[in-house]
């Protein structure tokens, strides 16, 4: 199992630029998320998918869109950059189990926006 | 609402030294609480978790017991080495969302 993947690793956008973070997980999670990392401030919750066609906000979702697009993966698109989105990117998946309720993490995308 | 609070760093300690990294949380209902590591360049990894009052999770000789009276979740070792430097994260859930503190970085040096 490659558990959950992330492209790109890193990126360089301009102002104004526009891309989306792809995320994939093989372990069957109904749940998944997206996160931005920046220094001193832990992990944010930009949108999460509680399960295959539903998304729902978090504290940071302004200038972010997402797709649940299967039950595998959930995409997060920035339409149009800005310097304060510099920050890396984390998506995660869960089970629904109230017993394994643990978030597994994908290694992250390093998002520079210029 | 719900939060974590954890203690500011960062954290050095000569090799062996005992660790504690502080952490209170506030929510609503009952929350699970965890702690996640994050070693340079990579993602959050699952140390430890508890998911009810007076749990004790624990691995790789960290623990941490859910004190449901005094709405703490601390991470202890007793002898740390220097591959346990890292960034560590408390966390907790309740429902879907998971609410994390800001990080306590440790440096371990021998």
């Amino acid at each position: 199992n490659a558990g959950v993947t992330q492209t790109p690793k890193f990126q360089v956008l301009k102002t104004g630029q526009s891309m989306t973070l792809q995320c994939a997980q093989d372990m069957n999670h109904n749940s998944m998320y997206w996160y931005r990392q920046d220094p001193g401030m832990g992990l944010r919750l930009i949108y999460y998918s509680a399960s295959e066609g539903t998304t729902d906000k978090g504290e940071v979702p302004n200038g972010y869109n997402v797709s649940r697009l299967n039950k595998r993966e959930f995409s997060l698109r920035l339409e149009s950059a800005a310097p304060s989105q510099t920050s890396v990117y984390f998506c995660a998946s869960k089970t629904t189990s109230s017993s394994y309720n643990e978030q597994f993490f994908g290694p992250g995308t390093r998002l520079t926006v210029l | 609402g719900n939060s974590v609070t954890q203690m500011e760093g960062p954290v050095t300690l000569s090799e062996e030294a005992f660790l504690t990294i502080n952490c209170t949380y506030t929510a609503t209902g009952y929350p699970s609480l965890f702690w996640y590591v994050q070693y340079p360049g990579e993602g959050l990894q699952l140390l430890l978790k508890a998911t009810k009052a007076d749990d004790k999770g624990s691995n790789k000789g960290f623990e941490a017991t859910y004190r449901k009276e005094t709405t703490s979740f601390h991470l202890e070792k007793g002898s740390v080495q220097v591959s346990d430097s890292a960034v560590y994260f408390c966390a907790l859930n309740t429902g879907n969302q998971f609410y994390f503190g800001t990080g306590t970085s440790l440096t371990v040096i021998p």
